[in-house]
């Protein structure tokens, strides 16, 4: 069965990258079936999707955070992972790893708390 | 970018009875639209994609309907596991995949 487990840190200050991996288990993230994506959620609030990722290096990213942003995969460890600068606490959220079959996000991971703080 | 508005916000519904969510596009999306549960404390779980088709190991009691800006999800018969946030998601016009702002169903 498919997991997926974002890794981090949970604390990061103003103005600094978060940075986060997403490890794949139970199945290749070389399959040439699926992207691999980013999603958060503010707490108490909606979902929003940040960036997609094919095992072959093709990127897509959501253009209102496109500037900050970078995805990247790692085949080797079967994992792939997020970077994003110039943080502040709006960027405060829960982040989500997810498998994309198609266009639908059919596998998610537990999600990771990412708080924005001096 | 596609913007998706879900209604009610709020939805309470006495076990047993039927539940009918909806989403409106700002533009068509075709049947490009996916139904996402999530409850409280956990990751979203994928119901229904394609407007339509239930996701692996979805209960029949799901069904989705709809096409171009107009999209309802249904719960024939409402368990009490059911209460979490649904929300939907267009993949028609992307980047970016866009998601609804979500309806929160109560059990009354």
């Amino acid at each position: 069965q498919l997991q997926l487990q974002e890794s981090g840190p949970g604390l990061v200050k103003p103005s600094e990258t978060l940075s986060l991996s997403c490890s794949v288990s139970g199945g290749s993230i070389s399959n040439t079936n699926h992207y691999w994506g980013w999603i958060r959620q503010p707490p108490g609030k909606g979902l929003q999707w940040i960036a997609s990722i094919y095992y072959r290096g093709s990127t897509y990213y959501n253009p209102s955070l496109k500037s900050r942003v970078t995805i990247s995969v790692d085949t080797s460890k079967n994992q792939f992972s997020l970077k994003m600068n110039s943080v502040t606490a709006a960027d405060t959220a829960l982040y989500y790893c997810a498998r994309q079959t198609l266009y639908q996000l059919d596998v998610w991971g537990l999600g990771t708390l990412v708080t924005v703080s001096s | 970018e596609v913007v998706l508005t879900q209604s009610p916000a709020t939805l309470s519904v006495s076990p047993g009875e039927r539940a009918t969510l909806s989403c409106r596009a700002s533009q068509s999306v075709n049947s490009n639209l996916a139904w996402y549960q999530q409850k409280p404390g956990q990751a979203p779980r994928l119901l229904i994609y394609g407007a339509s088709t239930r996701a692996t190991g979805i209960p029949a009691r799901f069904s989705g309907s709809g096409s171009g800006t107009e999209f309802t999800l249904t719960i024939s018969s409402l368990q009490s596991e059911d209460v979490a946030v649904y929300y939907c998601q267009q993949y028609d016009n992307w980047p970016p995949y866009t998601f609804g702002q979500g309806t929160k169903l109560e059990i009354k």
